[in-house]
């Protein structure tokens, strides 16, 4: 079943702490993506990812770390430096970025809750 | 980067009536604009894209327009249904990737 697969799906982190969130796509997509969605503020981009080994901050990177040393793989790290982690965050994938840009393919989400 | 204003934030219809929520954009060189609806507890889903090319594009209930002068395109859904209710977000591209606009949450009373 092709798709994108996050998780965890809930989260909870005590402050200070690092926590990885995963997101794995078997699309064959080139293009990766990771968005944060508080209410009433829509989905902003924190990082993107055209190509392996490649990636570029989005609009909201600070606090934020992620790689793409594979194809199917873009982990989103949350650092101890992000001054409000708690949050919807949803990966996505597309065949293309740029003014190209088609379809984007989310995962179910992972609610980040910091205590 | 890329701006979208999008209008109402939240909007209530009964089950039968039309419901339109619009978009509005800065940069002049977009030129794909898709909608997307998130059902509560969902992932978004696209329903909906339009390229610049073309004025208007329809599917069943939904159509959307867009107007590359005024720099505005808009989601027109009729015949709402109660299974309707979601938040429904525009976005537009840019240079590297989508810009979305804030949401609209569409509730449909039966």
């Amino acid at each position: 079943d092709g798709g994108i697969t996050q998780s965890p799906k809930y989260l909870f982190r005590k402050e200070g702490q690092n926590v990885t969130l995963s997101c794995e796509q078997n699309l064959n997509h080139d293009a990766m993506y990771w968005y944060r969605q508080d209410p009433g503020q829509g989905l902003r981009l924190i990082y993107y990812s055209q190509i392996v080994n490649d990636f570029q901050k989005g609009d909201i990177a600070e606090g934020y770390s992620v790689s793409r040393e594979k194809k199917e793989s873009f982990p989103l790290t949350v650092t101890s430096a992000q001054k409000n982690p708690t949050a919807f965050y949803l990966c996505a994938s597309s065949v293309r970025t740029g003014a190209n840009t088609g379809e984007l393919f989310f995962g179910e989400g992972s609610r980040l809750t910091v205590l | 980067g890329e701006n979208v204003e999008q209008h109402p934030s939240t909007l209530s219809v009964q089950e039968g009536d039309s419901a339109v929520i619009k978009c509005t954009y800065s940069d002049s060189a977009s030129n794909y604009f898709p909608w997307y609806k998130q059902e509560l507890g969902k992932r978004p889903q696209l329903i909906i894209d339009i390229r610049s090319n073309v004025g208007e594009k329809k599917d069943q209930r939904i159509a959307v327009t867009l107007n590359k002068t005024a720099k505005h395109f808009s989601l027109h859904i009729t015949e709402t249904q109660p299974e309707d209710s979601a938040v429904y977000f525009c976005a537009l591209s840019g240079y590297s990737t989508l810009t979305f606009g804030k949401g609209t949450m569409l509730l449909v009373s039966p």
